[in-house]
């Protein structure tokens, strides 16, 4: 079946303007993640989404970071007013249930670079 | 706090030589363990997991990782290495319980590179 995929798979933007991330999981899959690769950084979590259940929203770095998810499928993930510090890949995840055994399937990337 | 240390950003191997890459993790409580492996301009690709029971875990491609419990260790091996195993590895930590229940905590990655 088919895999997560993210769109767009690259983004170039000029620094304060706003973005949006699109993650679609596989199908049935009931959690879903973000997380962020930079250089700097390795490999950050943002937040992640249960089904119903409120989402965990410790790791946004700030509070121009935003993401919600529709219907229990399609998520976005919205940064606002962009800073060249943001430039990194951005990957979403998902896996059947939330619980900690489950593995995580990554989609391919968005690659934002911010100038 | 939940941390994850891979001790060797590259590993250099000979093709058809074993390979080590090497993890250490620290958390508070029982931890499940996963490697992914990213090639270039690539998404995570999961490789194998430890969960519980017998502490050698066989996973795709031909890898296979150890858990080793008095050394917080899960380091990832294959017998004999391909050039086309070459990439970035990444070893991960899960909590099976807690508020970070969700997240996966990742070492900073190792790069691989099998020479011919």
């Amino acid at each position: 079946g088919a895999g997560v995929s993210q769109s767009p798979s690259n983004k170039v933007t000029e620094k304060g303007k706003d973005v949006e991330l699109r993650c679609d999981p596989i199908s049935g899959h009931t959690a879903l993640y973000w997380y962020r690769q930079s250089l700097g950084q390795g490999l950050e979590f943002l937040i992640y989404f249960q089904g119903n259940s409120a989402p965990d929203k410790s790791g946004l770095p700030s509070d121009r970071f935003s993401a919600e998810r529709t219907g229990g499928s399609v998520s976005t993930l919205t940064i606002q007013r962009t800073q060249q510090e943001d430039s990194a890949v951005y990957l979403c995840a998902s896996s059947f249930q939330s619980g900690g055994a489950e593995t995580q399937y990554f989609g391919p990337g968005t690659r934002l670079l911010v100038l | 706090a939940q941390s994850v240390a891979q001790p060797e950003d590259q590993v250099n191997v000979a093709e058809g030589n074993p390979l080590t890459v090497k993890c250490t993790y620290s958390v508070s409580g029982n931890p499940y363990l996963f490697w992914y492996v990213q090639y270039p301009n690539r998404g995570l690709q999961f490789l194998l997991k430890y969960i519980t029971g017998d502490n050698l875990v066989k996973g795709s491609y031909g890898f296979e990782a150890e858990f080793n419990k008095s050394q917080t260790s899960f380091h990832l091996k294959k017998p004999s290495a391909l050039v086309s195993d070459s990439a970035l590895y990444f070893c991960a930590v899960r909590l099976d319980r807690g508020s970070t229940l969700g997240r996966l905590y990742f070492g900073r990655g190792t790069q691989l590179t099998v020479w011919p």
